[in-house]
């Protein structure tokens, strides 16, 4: 089975400054990973997905994302963050073949600080 | 093009009884799946459904069943409420059966007393 650990609950960094938000995965297989956001009192949203292909994954609202197989580890990043991105992420995995459910990490709430 | 659309948005319900969520995917998506939301469990997998047929089963008991009908509209009900139901229940759809892109709906807010 797979699972997927999201290192840091809570991350607190200032306006305009990079951040990384850090993810690790188990699988025994090869997998798809995800990135979701959750806004307050909202659902979430996909910023970007690994499938195939190049490592480094570019998602929206200008994040980016490492995919390293040798370290089993999905990091996501952002070079100069701003108040509207605090929010909770969520790292996911999907095993490939039959399985389609994702598996979610515990969650990071990015706090971003005038 | 409408987003995923879940209601009610709130609910608060007694232990014991029985409650019935229901969503209806993007146009044109025909997998649903459904989520449980709890601060201390997170986000966890309960059922998709892919035309009218349930996929995959997450690890919940019995209490918790859904379906999905022919427009791909899909409903979750509860039964015999616990206080530790209260969750938000977050629905989700995509296009296909292939791992890719939810599309989450903004959720139903359950509050068991």
């Amino acid at each position: 089975a797979q699972s997927v650990t999201q290192l840091d609950s809570q991350v607190p960094v200032f306006e305009e400054a990079p951040v990384e938000l850090r993810c690790n995965y188990s699988s025994s297989v090869s997998v798809y990973l995800f990135w979701y956001v959750q806004y307050p009192n909202q659902g979430l949203q996909l910023l970007l997905k690994y499938l195939s292909g190049s490592t480094l994954v570019k998602g929206i609202n200008g994040f980016e994302a490492e995919f390293n197989k040798s370290q089993t580890s999905f990091h996501l990043r952002k070079p100069s963050v701003h108040i509207s991105d605090t929010a909770e992420y969520f790292c996911a995995v999907s095993v490939g073949g039959s399985a389609r459910q994702l598996t979610f990490g515990s969650g990071t709430q990015l706090t971003v600080l005038p | 093009k409408a987003g995923v659309t879940q209601t009610p948005r709130y609910l608060i319900k007694t232990r014991g009884q029985q409650v019935t969520l229901s969503c209806s995917p993007i146009s044109g998506h025909r997998s649903v799946s459904w989520y449980q939301q709890t601060p201390g469990q997170g986000l966890q997998f309960l059922f998709e459904y892919f035309s009218e047929t349930q996929r995959n089963k997450g690890n919940f008991p019995g209490r918790f069943s859904g379906r999905q009908f022919s427009n791909s509209r899909s409903e979750m009900n509860v039964s015999t409420l616990e206080l530790g139901d209260s969750a938000l229940y977050l629905c989700a759809s995509r296009s296909g059966t292939q791992p890719g892109e939810l599309f989450f709906g903004e959720g139903s807010r359950l509050t068991v007393l």
